[in-house]
């Protein structure tokens, strides 16, 4: 398997534009995780799916981001209009729940953002 | 938030010494996990201690787990250069599938 796909690998934008950051999960995978890291903050969760579904979006910033997954194997974050402030690492990964109730997730490379 | 708090911050060593890491949390867990994070790249999941057990081990890395004290720890034994990276303990959020991290130790393995 490749493990989780994330695209694009760097991004650098100017300020008011919108940003679209893709993902695709590993296969047979169920959930799905997007977080920022910064220096400041660390590693946030930002929202997670589970079966395409969202379930916890406590962790998204605003309103200027929004997350979809139209289906098993992909996903966007996008951020309409980008701020200087966004600028991070954003990181998505997945999961598969185990028999026992447990979750290893796996990372992907991550897109590093930066909005000038 | 984030729930687990590690420490120390940053830890420098030397190859071929062992390196201990230490990981506090605050609510009731079903399992505590450790990921490592090299500079630029993804988390990297290490190893997985359920809440009933007390140690763990896997190669080199030993984990422990203290629920009475919300308190785990990470030993590295016989340390390499490459084992420099970032580590971060990981806790479920008991019911949900989400993992909340702690703010990562800094592990610098000097040759």
């Amino acid at each position: 398997d490749a493990g989780v796909i994330q695209s694009p690998r760097h991004e650098v934008t100017e300020m008011g534009q919108e940003v679209t950051l893709r993902c695709k999960p590993i296969s047979g995978h169920n959930s799905l995780f997007w977080y920022r890291q910064t220096m400041m903050r660390g590693l946030e969760l930002l929202i997670y799916f589970n079966n395409n579904v969202p379930i916890d979006d406590s962790g998204m910033p605003e309103d200027r981001f929004s997350a979809k997954m139209p289906n098993a194997s992909f996903s966007t974050l996008k951020i309409q209009p980008s701020e200087p402030r966004d600028s991070a690492v954003y990181f998505c990964a997945s999961s598969f729940r185990g028999a026992k109730g447990e979750d290893t997730q796996y990372f992907g490379p991550g897109t590093r953002l930066t909005v000038l | 938030s984030q729930q687990g708090e590690e420490d120390p911050q940053a830890l420098s060593i030397q190859e071929g010494e062992n390196a201990t890491m230490n990981c506090s949390y605050k609510t009731s867990i079903n399992n505590l996990q450790w990921y490592r994070q090299n500079s630029g790249r993804g988390l990297v999941h290490l190893i997985l201690i359920r809440s009933n057990e007390r140690e763990k081990h896997s190669g080199r890395l030993r984990v422990t787990l203290d629920t009475s004290k919300k308190s785990s720890s990470l030993l590295i034994t016989a340390s390499r250069a490459a084992d420099t990276a970032s580590y971060f303990c990981a806790t479920d959020d008991t019911g949900f599938q989400k993992l909340v991290f702690g703010t990562g130790t800094r592990l610098l393995v000097s040759p």
